[in-house]
């Protein structure tokens, strides 16, 4: 059974430009989580998808967005980068949501010039 | 104050001895899992509780929802499981995982 995947895994990025990260969840799972990691605040829930449709979505400004495809597929955009989106992003499947177990991406890294 | 804390922050070992990580939360959970993250980013699920214990190998995880509190163990460690362990809990009623502060784990041979 294929795991989470995750591309690209590292991507380096200029301040004001936008970026669009991909993630295809494990065959069967309908919910994906996405996260943002940096060393200063650690692990930070970013949003939560399942079946199409955002459930949940944490504290970031409106520049962090995602989507769902019909196929579980998800993405994640972040538009006018600044220094400080530099961060790991890791995204993470499951069966039905949070309360059922993750698995997870091996993340991208992405870094803002 | 966090809604999780782990304690302690860092751990180092050696070879051998029994390891014991510790997970407090503040907030009303449906499942709380333990992960492992290794140099490079890539994390794995350990185990996720909604009660009781549960034991995969040398690794054993309790939580008791009364006191709001959970432990992982670590029985025979190994330089192998030098690693960040990371409690996360899933917040009852909200699709969303909130994170502790994460413990690195030093094994020395």
């Amino acid at each position: 059974k294929a795991g989470v995947t995750q591309t690209p895994r590292y991507l380096i990025k200029t301040r004001g430009q936008q970026v669009t990260l991909s993630c295809s969840p494990i065959s069967g799972h309908r919910s994906v989580s996405w996260y943002q990691q940096t060393p200063g605040q650690g692990l930070q829930f970013l949003f939560e998808y399942f079946s199409e449709t955002q459930r949940n979505k944490g504290n970031f400004p409106g520049r962090f967005s995602g989507r769902q495809f019909s196929n579980s597929r998800s993405e994640m955009n972040v538009s006018t980068l600044e220094l400080g989106d530099s961060a790991l992003y890791l995204c993470a499947s499951s069966f039905e949501g949070t309360n059922t177990e993750a698995f997870f991406g091996q993340g991208t890294r992405l870094t803002v010039v | 104050k966090n809604e999780v804390e782990q304690s302690p922050q860092n751990l180092t070992a050696q070879e051998g001895e029994f390891i014991t990580i510790n997970c407090s939360y503040s907030v009303g959970i449906s499942a709380l899992h333990w992960l492992q993250q290794h140099p490079g980013g890539g994390i794995v699920s350990l185990f996720m509780l909604s009660s009781g214990k549960k034991k995969h190998g040398r690794l054993i995880a309790t939580i008791n929802i009364q006191e709001k509190h959970s432990s992982l163990h670590i029985t025979a460690s190994h330089p192998r499981d030098s690693a960040v362990y990371i409690c996360a809990v899933s917040i009852q009623g909200a699709q969303k995982l909130v994170f502790g502060q994460g413990t690195r784990l030093t094994i020395n041979p």
